[in-house]
């Protein structure tokens, strides 16, 4: 069973549109979350870490954790056709191992 | 920024082959990660090291070795490469609980 689900598994919005991704975890051992991103033909880029509860902002983008869940989100706001990419969550356990979701494909449409 | 290089770019190889998948880094980080990713699908953990001479298995270890030789060279094997083993091949490391910054990639074809 996959440790990290994602959804949706794809998203179509448009030019200047907000994006919201979602992620959450199976494994009770996890405790430190990454969103990646991946454009087409590279390889992963981290995007956004979040360790604490609560909500954390870099320019256009929020992720927020709920750890008693296992959830986490994306938010990503005044989207643009160069956001278009597979996001992948990620999550690490105690033992440094590091799971992946499938990711979220989005589309940004100009 | 943090540099992992990854060698074959591509590899091309028949089934029972045997094949290795090479790994570098030059930002001494501990940790090193091979993860296969399939089309339109995440990154499965095949394997992972702490350090020169460690391995932990990952998620999907079936049909794979790993070797961590020195702290900047981890290597993957096949040795009786299958057509189920045609992916694409990331190599990745991080300091412990940290970002992981990730190669180039080798995309491998078994037929």
């Amino acid at each position: 069973q996959q440790k990290v689900q994602q959804s949706p598994e794809s998203l179509i919005v448009p030019e200047g549109g907000m994006a919201s991704l979602n992620c959450t975890s199976s494994d009770r051992n996890v405790d430190y979350f990454w969103w990646y991103r991946q454009h087409s033909g590279k390889s992963p880029k981290m995007l956004m870490s979040i360790f604490s509860n609560g909500e954390k902002e870099e320019g256009r983008f929020t992720v927020h954790l709920n750890k008693a869940s296992l959830h986490t989100s994306l938010h990503i706001r005044d989207s643009q056709p160069s956001d278009s990419a597979l996001y992948l969550c990620a999550a690490s356990d105690s033992n440094n191992r590091i799971f992946f979701g499938d990711g979220t494909q989005l589309v940004v449409k100009p | 920024e943090a540099a992992v290089t990854q060698s074959p770019r591509n590899k091309v190889t028949v089934t029972g082959g045997n094949v290795t998948l090479s790994c570098r880094q030059t930002n001494s980080h501990n940790y090193m990660y091979w993860y296969r990713q399939d089309t339109g699908h995440g990154l499965r953990l095949i394997h992972y090291s702490y350090g020169a001479g460690n391995l932990q298995i990952g998620d999907v270890p079936d049909g794979y070795k790993a070797t961590r030789t020195t702290q900047e060279d981890f290597f993957l094997l096949l040795e009786l490469a299958s057509p189920s083993q045609t992916s694409l091949y990331f190599c990745a490391s991080s300091q412990s609980q940290n970002t992981l910054y990730f190669g180039a990639g080798t995309r491998l074809s078994v037929l």
